[in-house]
């Protein structure tokens, strides 16, 4: 079983949607949760962390968190063209000191 | 304030060469990772260095190597260069577990192998 997973995708939702992306993970003592956004061709950038259970909020992107589901969201409010791109869940595991395991990433398309 | 800044950015290599990938970690993190991307997969951790000491260490033949310098720098190196090696080596750096642990990625050393 893998230890993050994620629907590749792509997804597509239209400009101005609502895009939900999803992830799960195994490792129950994981204690916390990242969202990196990739451009073709770029590397990571850090859009959003969440430590506690519930929604964390900033700008358009919402994080959800449900530990005991062991389950992650991110969503995207008023979809954006620029915000096509490669999302990627990881779960670091602390007692490893900082190590990220990644999902594979779900490819998001917003079409204007 | 420099974030995360690795070296080259792009490179070409022949099978069986070696190559070695640089990375300046972000101001006042002591912690370096380092992770390989395969395109179309996340990212996949290699090891760790703290303290100039390889802390841990991912599912990654002894061919990959690395270096923890005084000043935090960190470098890589691989051996007896394989196709399959091909990919976006990312250098990751943080502050020590506990104290804010958000991590944060140089923009990568774009690695070909041929």
């Amino acid at each position: 079983q893998k230890e993050v997973e994620q629907n590749s995708g792509p997804l597509s939702v239209p400009e101005g949607a609502i895009a939900s992306l999803n992830c799960t993970y195994s490792d129950r003592v994981s204690q916390s949760f990242f969202w990196y956004r990739q451009y073709s061709g770029k590397s990571p950038e850090l859009i959003m962390s969440i430590y506690s259970n519930g929604d964390k909020e900033d700008g358009r992107f919402t994080a959800q968190l449900n530990k005991a589901s062991q389950y992650v969201s991110l969503l995207i409010r008023d979809s954006q063209p620029s915000d096509s791109a490669t999302y990627l869940c990881a779960v670091n595991l602390m007692e490893y000191g900082n190590k990220l395991v990644f999902g594979a990433g779900t490819i998001l398309r917003v079409k204007s | 304030d420099a974030g995360v800044t690795q070296s080259p950015t792009h490179l070409i290599k022949t099978r069986g060469q070696q190559v070695t990938l640089r990375c300046s970690p972000k101001s006042g993190h002591d912690t370096v990772s380092w992770y390989q991307q395969a395109l179309g997969q996340g990212p996949q951790f290699i090891f760790q260095y703290y303290e100039e000491e390889e802390r841990q260490r991912g599912n990654f033949p002894d061919r990959f190597s690395g270096h923890q310098f005084p000043n935090y720098s960190s470098e890589l190196n691989v051996n007896a260069l394989l196709l399959g090696d091909s990919a976006l080596y990312l250098c990751a750096s943080s502050s020590p577990v506990g104290s804010g642990n958000t991590i944060y990625f140089g923009e990568g050393s774009w690695l070909t192998v041929v």
